[in-house]
């Protein structure tokens, strides 16, 4: 069975700190979504990986495919970055994802 | 155009009626989800349509129909539901190319309310 793992569950910040969520995953899984979801709303995909890193503004994500984790950064929080941020994992074989619990992320003014 | 459209955003309904979710994307995807999400919780899967064929149900009970009239449309059609169905429900879209699926992009979802 797929899993994801996703650390913290809960993450407070303070506008302008640097912040990451961090995700691992188990065999079976060969690329990793990050997604992020407003209250009572839906979900927006903010990147895919397979391999290496991608950026777009202040968020990066990375992944190291050998010890199967991947990590979302965010730079210079903001109070509207304040979400939930979901890492699921792609499975190799076919179209499932698997997601993890989610990270709650308040950025406070 | 990277959007999938859910509509109604709201429903309430009884437990003796009939209605129907609907999810459309015109970024020429031809995978297309439906998930059910409770609060608090991630998203559960229900149902994946590959091509416009039925090719995941993940047990989901019969009071629930999907259907996948063109590439484009997913619906999904609700008939004597109990009060613990009631969640968001979304819709997503992937591509499906030689390296397999692709990024999948998820709707507003419609948050469904049975009463």
């Amino acid at each position: 069975k797929n899993e994801v793992e996703q650390s913290p569950q809960n993450l407070t910040a303070q506008e302008g700190e640097f912040i990451t969520i961090n995700c691992s995953y188990s065999v079976g899984i060969s690329a990793l979504h990050w997604l992020q979801q407003h209250p009572g709303g839906g979900i927006v995909s903010l990147f895919m990986l397979s391999s290496g890193k991608k950026k777009h503004g202040r968020l990066i994500a990375t992944i190291n495919i050998q010890e199967k984790h991947s990590s979302l950064h965010i730079t210079a929080s903001h109070p509207r970055d304040s979400a939930v941020y979901i890492c699921a994992g792609r499975e190799t074989s076919g179209s499932r994802l698997t997601f993890g619990e989610g990270t709650q992320l308040t950025v406070n003014p | 155009d990277t959007e999938v459209t859910q509509t109604p955003k709201h429903l309430v309904m009884g437990m003796t009626n009939k209605k129907s979710l609907k999810c459309e994307q015109h970024m020429g995807h031809r995978a297309m989800y439906w998930y059910k999400q409770k609060a608090k919780k991630p998203p559960e899967l229900m149902f994946v349509y590959s091509y416009e064929k039925l090719s995941i149900n993940e047990s989901v009970p019969s009071r629930f129909s999907p259907e996948c009239p063109n590439s484009s449309l997913l619906n999904l059609h609700l008939h004597a539901l109990q009060p613990e169905d009631s969640a968001l429900y979304l819709c997503a879209s992937s591509q499906v190319g030689p390296a397999g699926i692709t990024e999948a992009f998820f709707g507003q979802g419609t948050r469904l309310t049975v009463v």
